[in-house]
């Protein structure tokens, strides 16, 4: 069964502390790996997209990057509105994404 | 363009009664998906459209859940009868799905959801 996990539940940085967020996926011949930003009362919002192992994007302070099992979110350097919760999705190709149940990030002043 | 819209944004009633949900996709996208989220289980696909027909439903949990979409910019997700177990928010999301440079692109852009509150 295609299933995506995250790590860890929550998350509470200084200012300036960098670190990163773990999505692990068995998704059987995966076609995309996304990656949103949720803020309370919002609907996620959509951030990267990434597709083979090896691939990097970046925006702002965030970095994604994808292994054959796993993806990342770097932050570096985060600032209190970085706080969020930040979900990854995984997809086979079939339109249909299978979400993690997200990280939720609080970056301390 | 506006986004995803959704309405209402907050609907509150009372267990048996019809609840309608409404989505308005992004002009041009041509798949739409409608999502439940709750603290329990995350963000659950129930079911979604390609040019306004249903593909894949198998997210419905019960018969109490139908969705339409007579046309390309209108959706609804019809609950009958609610119960107190459908509290959650639900939202819709649109996508224009392709391929380009050999890769298939398909992000999916959200609308900021409808929280219903069966009591």
């Amino acid at each position: 069964e295609d299933q995506v996990t995250q790590s860890p539940e929550a998350l509470r940085l200084q200012e300036g502390e960098s670190s990163s967020l773990n999505c692990s996926y068995t998704v059987s011949g995966l076609r995309g790996l996304f990656w949103y930003r949720q803020d309370p009362g919002k609907g996620p919002e959509f951030l990267f997209t990434l597709y083979s192992a090896g691939e990097e994007k970046e925006k702002e302070r965030l970095k994604a990057t994808l292994t054959k099992k796993e993806s990342f979110l770097h932050i570096t350097a985060p600032k209190p509105e970085d706080s969020a919760t930040y979900l990854c999705a995984g997809t086979s190709g079939t339109y249909k994404y299978i979400f993690g149940t997200g990280t939720r990030l609080k970056v301390l002043a | 363009d506006a986004g995803v819209i959704q309405s209402p944004r907050h609907e509150v009633t009372e267990m048996g009664q019809e609840v309608t949900l409404r989505c308005k996709p992004i002009s041009g996208h041509d798949y739409l998906f409608w999502y439940r989220q709750t603290m329990m289980r995350g963000l659950e696909l129930l079911i979604y459209f390609n040019n306004n027909v249903p593909i894949d439903d198998s997210g419905m949990p019960e018969d109490r859940f139908s969705a339409k979409m007579p046309n390309a910019s209108f959706s609804t997700l019809k609950i009958q009868p609610s119960e107190p177990r459908d509290s959650a928010v639900y939202f819709c999301a649109s996508s224009l799905a392709g391929l380009a440079g050999g890769r298939m692109y398909n992000e999916q852009f959200f609308g900021p959801g409808t929280r219903l509150t069966v009591l």
